[in-house]
């Protein structure tokens, strides 16, 4: 069964700390990707990946950054983290120019 | 800019009877169109798509429609099931794009 794993379902972190979400994927995707969930936003994409060692802006980076060093794992991390980044964090993959989407359960990160 | 909206945020149906979501968007430029569901605590899971060249597609108790003219799409669950309480995201993938943009999600609550 394919999957996308993300470290934690939840965490409780402090105004200013740095936060690393991590999601490893089993399915030789090339692309993944960082969505927040917010109620009445729906999903926003914070940012994407299409091979490693690269990524790309999505439509809400700031005050994010990623990191892809292995084509199986991306990293999504807060520099300081601040209240209104508490959030649903949903991390996806996909094979090369295909929307089928994995996505994985989500980390509910709350800042306080 | 919100270029897929779901302009419902809930809906709620009896059980056996027809649940409607709808979906409007903005770019012609998209090439598929795909609804996702989600449980709480859960990442979104795939449920239908449709090519952009195509009006209609169905999968047992789904269909979604497209309006290519009106920019509409819209997903009907005949007949709804209690199963079937989620939120509901609307997707729009391109090609050019190689990324999925959601719209808020309408939460359906299906009654007994």
């Amino acid at each position: 069964d394919v999957k996308v794993t993300q470290s934690s379902r939840y965490l409780v972190k402090r105004t200013g700390e740095k936060v690393f979400l991590e999601c490893v994927q089993d399915m030789d995707h090339e692309n993944m990707f960082w969505y927040r969930q917010d109620p009445g936003l729906g999903l926003r994409l914070i940012y994407f990946s299409y091979d490693v060692k690269m990524k790309e802006k999505g439509d809400i980076p700031e005050g994010y950054s990623v990191s892809r060093e292995k084509k199986e794992r991306f990293s999504l991390i807060l520099e300081s983290a601040s209240t209104n980044q508490t959030s649903m964090y949903l991390c996806a993959s996909s094979p090369q120019e295909n929307y089928g989407y994995t996505f994985g359960s989500g980390t509910r990160l709350t800042v306080v | 800019d919100q270029q897929v909206k779901q302009n419902s945020p809930s809906l709620s149906v009896q059980e056996g009877r027809i649940s409607i979501l709808n979906c409007d968007y903005t770019n012609s430029m998209f090439d598929y169109f795909l609804w996702y569901k989600k449980y709480p605590a859960e990442g979104p899971t795939f449920l239908i798509s449709i090519s952009s060249i195509k009006d209609k597609n169905e999968d047992g108790r789904f269909t979604v429609f497209l309006n290519k003219s009106a920019k509409h799409l819209s997903l009907h669950i005949v007949p709804s099931q209690p199963g079937d309480s989620a939120v509901y995201f609307c997707a729009a993938y391109g090609t050019s794009y190689g990324k999925l943009t959601f719209g808020q999600g309408t939460i359906l609550t299906v009654h007994p």
